[in-house]
């Protein structure tokens, strides 16, 4: 069974930056580069926003255009980790993070969610 | 892709049978994902591929399409199914969900 675990979620002012991490286990050694990998956000008490895609390679990446130019997804296939760099945080940005993957290489629903971090944006 | 969910809230009793639809904004094939989410736990996937269940996912759960409506039937409610239930269209970038359906017990 594969379990996703984020973490670095936290308090942050405006204008300020995180980085989030996801670490992959219970995938076969190996594979965590076979399969995309994004991140979904959910403001507090309101329905999933998908964040950002990237490839099982990292060569292909996607954004939201709520994130576009601000956050960056990478991803150490050697160290089964996922990870999300957000700058310029706004408040609007104040969700759960949860990182999710994906069954395909790129493209595809998610069969496996993280418990998520909470990422909170506030003076 | 706009993917328009309906109802927001529905409430139904154990044992009842209750459908969700999702309407995509454009055609998208069978590219539609169903999750649930418990309160203050991480959404769990369902049904993929519109009609096609999850591993480990009671046959209780089943996906239909019609076109660009898409629907989530759920039979013999018990009280474990009384969640927040999400449709997702992978078929094209940026992804979108709907905007939930809260199903609550009668």
């Amino acid at each position: 069974q594969v379990q996703l675990v984020e973490s670095g979620g936290g308090v942050v002012q405006p204008g300020g930056s995180l980085r989030l991490s996801c670490a992959a286990s219970g995938i076969i050694s190996g594979t965590f580069g076979s399969y995309g990998m994004n991140w979904v956000r959910q403001a507090p008490g309101k329905g999933l926003e998908w964040v950002a895609v990237i490839s099982f390679d990292g060569s292909t990446t996607h954004y939201a255009d709520s994130v576009t130019g601000r956050f960056t997804i990478s991803r150490d296939n050697s160290k089964n980790t996922l990870f999300l760099q957000m700058n310029s945080l706004r408040d609007e940005d104040t969700a759960v993070y949860y990182c999710t993957k994906t069954v395909t290489r790129v493209l595809g629903y998610f069969d496996f969610w993280g418990q998520g971090t909470l990422v909170s944006v506030s003076s | 892709i706009q993917m328009t969910q309906s109802p927001s809230s529905l409430s139904a009793s154990v044992g009842d049978t209750v459908t969700i639809t999702c309407r995509a904004g454009q055609g998208i094939g069978n590219y539609v994902a169903w999750y649930q989410q418990r309160p203050g736990e991480a959404p769990k996937s369902l049904i993929f591929d519109a009609s096609n269940l999850q591993s480990g996912v009671p046959s209780k759960f089943s996906g239909s399409r019609s076109g660009t409506d898409f629907t989530l039937t759920i039979s013999s409610l018990q009280p474990e199914d009384f969640a927040t239930y999400y449709c997702h269209q992978y078929n094209r970038y940026p992804y979108t969900f709907g905007q939930g359906t809260k199903l609550e017990i009668k």
